[in-house]
């Protein structure tokens, strides 16, 4: 298994501005990934966290936008920009842990809302 | 492609009542199916898995059978508790990616 922890868990910010979401894993992972959450929906992939590469964003969305930076095995960090009321949401990172277990883990979460 | 279809919430059961969530899944291959729960406020959590075909998941009384006939992944309790009230997620893992559905709402009354 793995634990999961995200910084801020929660925040309010003003619209136009940036927020960085930082990710911590307890162990060296390959993959991680990004998820959005709104209200009451499902979870959308927002990118692939690739170590020493770019990341590797899902349609809809875009490196402008969501810049991520995975500097080792166990952080990585997403950057919302130049937000509007409609980037409020959870914000999830994961982890995929290959063997022997093929799952994925998640992190608490970072409830935004923009004001 | 992947996809998982799951049933729509809200569900709404008294406690000791008997719990079904119906998943099914299109996928090529033999994908890994999860069942996550995320209760209010938190993030999600893995349930339960299988990784082939007949295999059972199972944790906290709760229970899912990997289908390939009827490409399904049934969640199922027992008796469930009010501390079951929270949001249940059924997923595949196809490739590297995860396909999740929509997720179903359980509020469980005393």
């Amino acid at each position: 298994s793995a634990v999961i922890s995200q910084k801020p868990s929660r925040d309010i910010c003003q619209r136009g501005t940036s927020l960085t979401i930082q990710c911590q894993v307890d162990s060296q992972v390959t993959m991680m990934f990004w998820y959005r959450q709104q209200p009451g929906q499902s979870l959308t992939l927002i990118a692939t966290a690739n170590q020493g590469s770019e990341a590797t964003y899902e349609s809809g969305f875009v490196i402008d936008k969501f810049p991520i930076s995975r500097p080792n095995l166990t952080f990585s960090t997403l950057t919302v920009s130049n937000m509007s009321p409609e980037d409020s949401s959870i914000y999830l990172c994961s982890v995929a842990v290959d063997s022997p277990t093929d799952t994925q883990y998640f992190g608490p979460g970072t409830r935004l809302t923009v004001l | 492609g992947n996809s998982v279809t799951q049933m729509e919430g809200p569900v709404t059961l008294s406690e000791e009542a008997f719990l079904t969530i119906n998943c099914t899944y299109t996928a090529t291959g033999y994908p890994s199916l999860f069942w996550y729960v995320q209760y209010p406020g938190e993030g999600l959590q893995l349930l339960l898995k299988a990784t082939k075909a007949d295999d059972k998941g199972s944790n906290k009384g709760f229970e899912a059978t990997y289908r390939k006939e009827t490409t399904s992944f049934h969640l199922e309790k027992g008796s469930v508790q009010v501390s079951d009230s929270a949001v249940y997620f059924c997923a595949l893992r196809g490739g590297n990616q995860f396909y999740f559905g929509t997720g179903t709402s359980l509020t469980v009354i005393p």
